[in-house]
């Protein structure tokens, strides 16, 4: 039983650019989380998807965006870079409701 | 939105030693969980615990739901004990949003 993955591990962009993050939950899960952790601090929550939908957001511009898919996986896509979106990007998959989440390994981004 | 604090936010112990850390939150919970994250990143998930006590081997865990605390237990502890340790709550008014506290640095030493 494969647990959440996500893709690239490493990811290194120029300011300005345009980036998409990948997540494949964990099986039987449908509802997936996006958090952004800086270093030296707690992940900061961007937004859970639901049955293909936004369903709660954190305090994130909409340079922020996402999308799932029928499958339950999902992406994250942040336009327009800057240097402070340099971060671990952190992909959580649950069943819907407050149940465990389970963390992927993350995706590494730089921008330079 | 959810207050969560972490105590203390670093913590250095000799391999034995016993420690506890605490996680303060600011509202009624319905999902509070305990994970260790390992230096490539990867946030391990220790326990799952909204309220009560639960055990795993050296690790323990009890939430005291009313008073709005948690605390994690490590005993005989181990230089492979090391990294950084989160909880994450979840507000009742808020359910879908996990908010992390700051963190307890554990360094181990031989």
């Amino acid at each position: 039983d494969a647990g959440v993955t996500q893709s690239p591990t490493h990811l290194i962009k120029t300011r300005g650019q345009q980036v998409t993050l990948r997540c494949s939950p964990k099986s039987g899960h449908d509802t997936v989380s996006w958090y952004q952790q800086a270093l030296g601090q707690g992940p900061q929550f961007i937004f859970q998807y639901y049955e293909e939908e936004e369903r709660q957001r954190g305090n994130f511009p909409d340079r922020f965006s996402g999308h799932q898919f029928p499958n339950y996986s999902s992406e994250l896509n942040v336009n327009a870079l800057l240097l402070g979106d340099s971060a671990l990007y952190l992909c959580a998959s649950s069943l819907a409701g407050p149940t465990k989440q389970y963390f992927g390994p993350g995706t590494r981004l730089t921008v330079t | 939105g959810i207050q969560v604090e972490q105590s203390p936010p670093d913590l250095i112990l000799q391999e034995g030693a016993n420690s506890t850390l605490r996680c303060n939150f600011s509202d009624s919970v319905n999902n509070l969980q305990w994970f260790h994250q390992n230096p490539w990143g990867q946030l391990i998930n220790l326990f799952y615990i909204p309220s009560g006590t639960k055990q795993n081997g050296r690790l323990s865990a009890t939430t005291v739901a009313t008073e709005r605390y948690s605390l994690l237990y490590i005993s005989s502890s181990q230089t492979t004990d090391s990294g950084v340790y989160f909880c994450a709550a979840r507000g009742v008014a808020n359910a879908g949003k996990s908010t992390f506290g700051d963190g307890t640095t554990l360094t181990v030493k031989p």
